[in-house]
């Protein structure tokens, strides 16, 4: 049974520039969440979809949005890169409705601005 | 606002010396509370969703509690293995609230 999947692993943009990372959910999974985690800080919540919907959203600009596919699986766009966006991106899976249920994380994007 | 804190920070253990990693939480109400362990440069790896205070959770050398402010991850004869930053987080009641709120994490080092 795969577990999370992320792609890439490592990015280097350029500031200004747009990126898109990708993630498939944990077999049986319906709902994507995404997290930014700084060095040696906690994961923060980006936004969250279910049913190809964004059902939540972080305190995040609108530089950063996504998408659901009817499969399951999402994307991040961050447009007009900036330093701060440096960080390792995270991924999490989960299962129902209630958003309830314990989160499996994939192995991240470590995404480098410069 | 709703808001997590870990201590301590970092922690260094000789290998069979157990203690205990703090969790506290200020929410309107708790959903549910899950403790995760993150190795360096990987994705966290769940470990123990908690749901209501006096619940309790057992997985090898670890032991997650839960009261209405705080957690508890109590660890056992720690071995070397068991290295890494344990992270605690919360999903908080209200409506439409699918936002899971994280710690900074403790860092924690067992030493052979």
């Amino acid at each position: 049974d795969a577990g999370v999947t992320q792609s890439p692993t490592h990015l280097i943009k350029t500031r200004g520039q747009q990126v898109t990372l990708r993630c498939s959910p944990k077999s049986g999974h319906d709902t994507v969440s995404w997290y930014q985690q700084a060095l040696g800080q906690g994961p923060q919540f980006i936004f969250q979809y279910y049913e190809e919907e964004e059902r939540q959203r972080g305190n995040f600009p609108d530089r950063f949005s996504g998408h659901q596919f009817p499969n399951y699986s999402s994307e991040l766009n961050v447009n007009a890169l900036l330093l701060g966006d440096s960080a390792l991106y995270l991924c999490a899976s989960s299962l129902g409705a209630s958003g309830l249920y314990e989160q499996y994380f994939g192995p991240g994007t470590r995404l480098t601005v410069t | 606002e709703d808001q997590v804190t870990q201590s301590p920070e970092a922690l260094r253990l000789q290998e069979g010396e157990s203690s205990s990693l703090n969790c506290s939480y200020t929410v309107s109400g708790l959903r549910g509370l899950f403790w995760y362990r993150q190795d360096p440069g990987k994705g966290p790896e769940f470990l123990f969703t908690l749901y209501s205070a006096g619940e309790e959770k057992e997985k090898e050398r670890l032991k997650a509690t839960l009261t209405k402010k705080e957690s508890f991850l109590h660890i056992t004869a720690p071995k070397p293995e068991d290295s890494a930053t344990y992270l605690c987080a919360v999903l908080p009641w209200g409506s439409g609230t699918y936002k899971y709120i994280f710690g900074t994490g403790t860092r924690l080092k067992v030493l052979a």
